[in-house]
């Protein structure tokens, strides 16, 4: 049973356009948030993350918000730019004293039309 | 710097031959992991070693082993290949601090066991 999922396998935006790529996490004790983006024959290079202490965390285009009661996570990307178009994970690791795991999701393919 | 550097790039196996997957970093990472991505599943993970001399389990074992040659260097050995372990592989390394840091990945061996 996974425990991060990702519900949209793709999604298509236009450029200039905001992206927003979701995530849902089962485990409470999920500390520590990750997203990956992932271009074909690379290995998965990361992108931004969060710490449960927050609620939102910017990086220029990339912003991260975490809903702890929801057990929910997005990625927002504005404005969305054909090079962004990639398959993204978000990743979540199970707390301060067990942080060598992390769970992936399953990954959504975005596509940044012209 | 390479960063995490995977061989091959590529390998076709027969079903029950053997192969060892090679993974070294030069980023003087503690941790280092092998994954495997599966059309719909994400990143599962193999196995993982949280510093030199020690491995555990992760999501998937079943068919696998590894080691932790060193600190650099961290192998994934499938003995006997089946066709469900056609997948493209990944290894990663984090460090040193652990928590609140991501995970740099390599850029994958593409294995099919026919």
């Amino acid at each position: 049973d996974q425990q991060v999922k990702q519900n949209s396998p793709s999604l298509s935006v236009q450029e200039g356009r905001i992206s927003i790529l979701n995530c849902d996490y089962t485990n409470s004790m999920f500390d520590y948030f990750l997203w990956y983006k992932k271009y074909p024959a690379e290995g998965p290079t990361f992108l931004i993350s969060i710490s449960s202490i927050k609620d939102k965390n910017e990086d220029g285009r990339f912003t991260v918000f975490l809903n702890k009661s929801a057990k929910h996570l997005s990625l927002h990307i504005v404005p969305s730019q054909p090079g962004d178009s990639a398959v993204y994970f978000c990743a979540a690791q199970p707390g301060r004293y067990n942080f060598n795991k992390f769970y992936f999701g399953s990954g959504t393919k975005l596509n940044v039309k012209p | 710097n390479a960063g995490v550097t995977q061989t091959p790039k590529f390998q076709v196996l027969k079903t029950g031959q053997s192969m060892t997957l090679q993974c070294a970093q030069d980023m003087n990472h503690n941790s280092m992991y092998w994954y495997r991505q599966d059309p719909g599943m994400g990143l599962r993970l193999i196995y993982y070693s949280a510093s030199e001399g020690t491995t555990d389990k992760g999501e998937v074992p079943n068919g696998y082993n590894v080691s932790r040659l060193n600190k650099r260097e961290f192998s994934l050995r499938l003995e006997s290949a089946a066709p469900s372990q056609t997948s493209v592989y990944f290894c990663a390394s984090r460090g040193p601090q652990g928590w609140g840091t991501e995970a740099f990945f390599g850029q994958g061996t593409r294995l099919t066991v026919v």
